[in-house]
């Protein structure tokens, strides 16, 4: 099992650009969730899909939207990014409650 | 709003020492708590998982408790080791049907050989 993967695993953007992030998840696991994480904070939850709709939003603007796929793997996208938007973007699959994290992608606004 | 803190937020000691590592939480109507190692720049890894119902959880050198009157958890590592040196972040799920997870900053370890 090849457990959380995501891709890439570097970006860089400028500002006003557009990025778009991948997520597969662990072997049968049917719901993605996607995190920010800022440097020297926790992770920040952005949402969660879960057969392809998405379920829960954290508090993040509409720039961050998302897509989940028949095969459960999903997407991030952000739009118009702001020098803010520097992070990593952890996703996280579960089956259940417990949540397995990804290496996350580290994404440069520059 | 669930407000989840970390203290300290940094740790040197030196290899061989227990020490612990302390989270606490505004709301104690918690579904259940999570620790998670994180290297530099790299994922998550859970370490340990405490139900709400659960008073402690162990895993070899981690030994978790949870005390939710309080709102508080702890983190108790045996014997430190330099391959211990990490940040380890407090997570809490407030319900089961949000899996939503609460994290803390973290705590950032290092162990001196």
């Amino acid at each position: 099992d090849a457990g959380v993967t995501q891709s890439p695993t570097h970006l860089i953007k400028t500002r006003g650009q557009q990025v778009t992030l991948r997520c597969s998840p662990k072997s049968g696991h049917d719901t993605v969730s996607w995190y920010q994480q800022a440097l020297g904070q926790g992770p920040q939850f952005i949402f969660q899909y879960y057969e392809e709709e998405e379920r829960q939003r954290g508090n993040f603007p509409d720039r961050f939207s998302g897509h989940q796929f028949p095969n459960y793997s999903s997407e991030l996208n952000v739009n118009a990014l702001l020098l803010g938007d520097s992070a990593l973007y952890l996703c996280a699959s579960s089956l259940g409650t417990t949540q397995f994290f990804g290496p996350g992608t580290r994404l440069t606004v520059l | 709003k669930q407000e989840v803190t970390q203290i300290p937020a940094a740790l040197s000691v030196p290899e061989g020492e227990n020490l612990v590592l302390n989270c606490s939480f505004t709301d104690s109507a918690i579904y259940n708590l999570q620790w998670f190692r994180q290297d530099p720049g790299k994922g998550l890894t859970s370490l340990l998982l405490i139900q709400s119902s659960q008073r402690e959880q162990t895993s070899g050198r981690l030994n978790a408790s949870l005390d939710k009157s309080s709102g508080r958890s702890t983190l108790y590592i045996a014997a430190s080791q330099p391959g211990d040196s990490a940040t380890y972040l407090c997570a809490v799920k407030t319900n089961q049907a949000g899996t939503a997870l609460i994290f803390g900053k973290g705590t950032t370890l290092s162990v001196s050989s």
